[in-house]
């Protein structure tokens, strides 16, 4: 079985500070890892993705994320937010296993203040 | 732009009815993942096909059905529909790759 946990359900932060979006994942097999992004009323846009290469990941529009097996977690962080980063973020997981079907978080809402 | 699509966009209909929803996948992906979102449930995982066959079933309801063509488009019929089945559907494309490639979704209203 595979699950995903988000830590936090709504973060909030200034504009030009740095975010954080923590993600602990379970699986009993090497997983896949992602994090998507969700504008309103919009889909899914994929942010990056952890696929057993490099532990450091970079993904689009400045973000980044970390995989560390022995704690669990593949956080996302961004050094500087900017107003349009305002959005749902989902950590993701899926394995080859279980034909790739993905398990969602339950979403962190991101909110930027002037 | 992801390159799959989905129609309709919006979908309002009646309790007791049923619907069909469209997804046709980016060009060369074999791979149609059906998702739910809705307020309670998060997204969930529905269905997936591949090249035409059923690959694997997730929290799909028995009055929910689905099927991929040979042109590898893929469809949703919802039958019987309630309240409760009021929601955003995303389809998905998968290649070679891991990565899902998500459509921007049909918002089904049942009223």
């Amino acid at each position: 079985a595979q699950s995903v946990t988000q830590l936090d359900s709504h973060v909030s932060v200034s504009e030009g500070t740095p975010v954080l979006l923590r993600c602990n994942y379970s699986s009993s097999y090497s997983p896949s890892l992602f994090w998507y992004v969700q504008h309103p009323n919009k889909g899914l846009q994929l942010l990056l993705k952890y696929t057993s290469a490099a532990t450091l990941v970079k993904g689009i529009n400045g973000f980044e994320a970390e995989f560390k097996k022995s704690e669990t977690s593949f956080h996302l962080t961004k050094p500087s937010a900017h107003m349009s980063d305002a959005a749902e973020y989902f950590c993701v997981v899926s394995r080859a296993d279980s034909n790739y079907k993905l398990t969602f978080g339950k979403g962190t809402l991101l909110t930027v203040n002037p | 732009d992801s390159g799959v699509t989905q129609t309709p966009k919006h979908l309002i209909t009646a309790t007791g009815q049923r619907v069909t929803l469209r997804c046709s996948p980016r060009s060369g992906d074999l791979s149609v993942y059906w998702y739910q979102q809705s307020l309670d449930q998060g997204l969930q995982f529905l269905i997936q096909y591949y090249n035409g066959e059923e690959r694997a079933k997730g929290n799909i309801l028995e009055r929910f059905s689905a099927q991929q063509f040979p042109d590898l488009h893929s469809e949703l019929n919802l039958s019987s529909l309630e309240l409760g089945d009021s929601a955003l559907y995303f389809c998905a494309s998968k290649g070679s790759s891991e990565t899902q490639y998500f459509g921007p979704g049909t918002r089904l209203l049942v009223l």
